[in-house]
């Protein structure tokens, strides 16, 4: 499968606990983007890395939220502490390189629900 | 900040009309815009990527025009099938990797 994996597809947690989303990119795609789409809106840009580095944060909530792309293994986005309101399906993407003429590869996303 | 809208919000026709969905953008200074296509529950699929210098793209039965001046772009899908019921995305690129994404449009063919 060359595609782009994401895991788990659906993540239940109790307020307060920690979700851990997990992405691997497409074979030789070395840029990561992380997604979220909440109910009935857009998706919305959270985070752009590269392995080992993270190059945008921007759109990423400044607490609890973080993201890594180890040099070995999938990419990560772990959500500490997590609220209702972080109820979402949550969007990895991958691209060979960072350029604005290569497309996005997107995976089937997490669906985190918050109880 | 870059703006994406769609109109319509929903759209339903019979099979083997022609879909015709609008996507606009406030900033012109974009890389490139791509159209996806979602299915309930599951992940976005790259339907057409548009570069800015471009003016159109084809695939298929699709093709998606790009008007960078106005701020728009049209996703057409001609002699519409069931299958092609989901929902379609626009998004713009205003550097090399950030993706602006519209709320999307709904579509129905109904057989």
């Amino acid at each position: 499968n060359a595609g782009v994996m994401q895991n788990p597809r659906h993540l239940v947690r109790r307020r307060g606990q920690e979700a851990r989303l997990r992405c691997s990119p497409m074979k030789g795609h070395s840029h990561v983007y992380w997604y979220r789409q909440l109910p009935e809106e857009g998706l919305k840009f959270m985070v752009y890395l590269q392995k080992e580095n993270i190059i945008d944060e921007s759109g990423m909530p400044k607490e609890r939220f973080s993201a890594e792309f180890p040099k070995e293994g999938p990419s990560i986005l772990r959500i500490q502490q997590v609220v209702r309101g972080d109820s979402a399906a949550y969007f990895c993407a991958s691209s060979q390189t960072g350029g604005g003429d290569q497309p996005q590869h997107f995976g089937d996303g997490t669906r985190l629900s918050i109880l | 900040k870059q703006e994406v809208t769609q109109i319509p919000a929903a759209l339903s026709v019979p099979e083997g009309e022609n879909l015709v969905l609008n996507c606009s953008f406030t900033d012109s200074a974009i890389y490139n815009l791509q159209w996806f296509r979602q299915d309930p529950g599951k992940g976005l699929t790259s339907l057409l990527l548009i570069q800015s210098s471009q003016r159109e793209q084809t695939s298929g039965r699709l093709n998606a025009s790009l008007d960078k001046s106005s701020g728009r772009s049209t996703l057409y899908i001609a002699a519409s099938q069931p299958g092609d019921s989901a929902t379609y995305l626009c998004a713009v690129s205003s550097n090399d990797y950030k993706l602006s994404f519209g709320a999307g449009t709904t579509v129905t063919v109904r057989a």
